[in-house]
């Protein structure tokens, strides 16, 4: 069965240094692999996906990530955190089978400090 | 476009009382979602809807939960009786098509459970 892994379910950075969420998945064939970022009671919002292709995807808000296959990864990352990056992220996986379903792992909640 | 609306936004009921949610995917989008997000893990797939046939529900405790999706539009996802346990955010999100690859899943900001 597919698993999606978060390592640290809190990070704390500085405004303006880089950010770095963590995420690792199980599964003998890529999957395909999503960020979703959660404000304080609101819904999930895609940040970016992988499916096929370029292995470093950027999406929204400054936001990139990349898939590693050796290393089964998939790190979000961005250069210089602001103050309204603060939120749950949450990294998802699809197998590439009929059944379309998305897993989601634990969520990081990144803090910004001013 | 719309957003995927879902109400109540908040519920407070007692243990052994039955609840409902509403959702209304956008337009246009085939597949529904119904998710249950409990405090500090991410969300778990309760049930999946493919116009109004069911996909999944392998996750859905079938003794309590119920949920329909009539005339493949609105949902709503039911709970009777309700245990402490389910308290949770429950979110629905709906897809163009059967999501999770070239399909993005949009979520509706959820209702917030408390069950006393």
């Amino acid at each position: 069965a597919q698993s999606v892994t978060q390592l640290g379910s809190h990070v704390s950075v500085s405004e303006g240094a880089l950010v770095l969420l963590r995420c690792n998945y199980s599964s003998s064939v890529p999957p395909y692999l999503f960020w979703y970022v959660q404000y304080p009671n609101q819904g999930l919002q895609l940040l970016l996906k992988y499916t096929t292709g370029a292995t470093l995807v950027k999406g929204i808000n400054g936001f990139e990530a990349e898939f590693k296959k050796s290393e089964t990864s998939f790190h979000l990352t961005k250069p210089s955190a602001h103050m309204s990056d603060a939120a749950e992220y949450f990294c998802a996986v699809s197998p590439m089978d009929s059944s379309y379903k998305l897993i989601f792992g634990s969520g990081t909640r990144l803090l910004v400090r001013p | 476009e719309a957003g995927v609306a879902q109400s109540p936004r908040y519920k407070i009921i007692e243990k052994r009382q039955s609840v409902a949610f509403w959702c209304n995917p956008i337009s246009g989008h085939a597949t529904l979602y119904w998710y249950q997000q409990i405090l500090g893990q991410g969300p778990k797939l309760l049930i999946q809807f493919q116009n109004n046939g069911v996909v999944d529900d392998s996750q859905l405790p079938k003794d309590r939960f119920s949920a329909e999706r009539l005339k493949g539009v609105d949902s709503t996802l039911k709970i009777q009786p309700a245990k402490l346990e389910d308290s949770a955010v429950y979110l629905c999100a709906s897809s163009l098509e059967r999501g999770g690859g070239a399909s993005p899943l949009h979520f509706g900001n959820g209702t917030r459970l408390t069950v006393t």
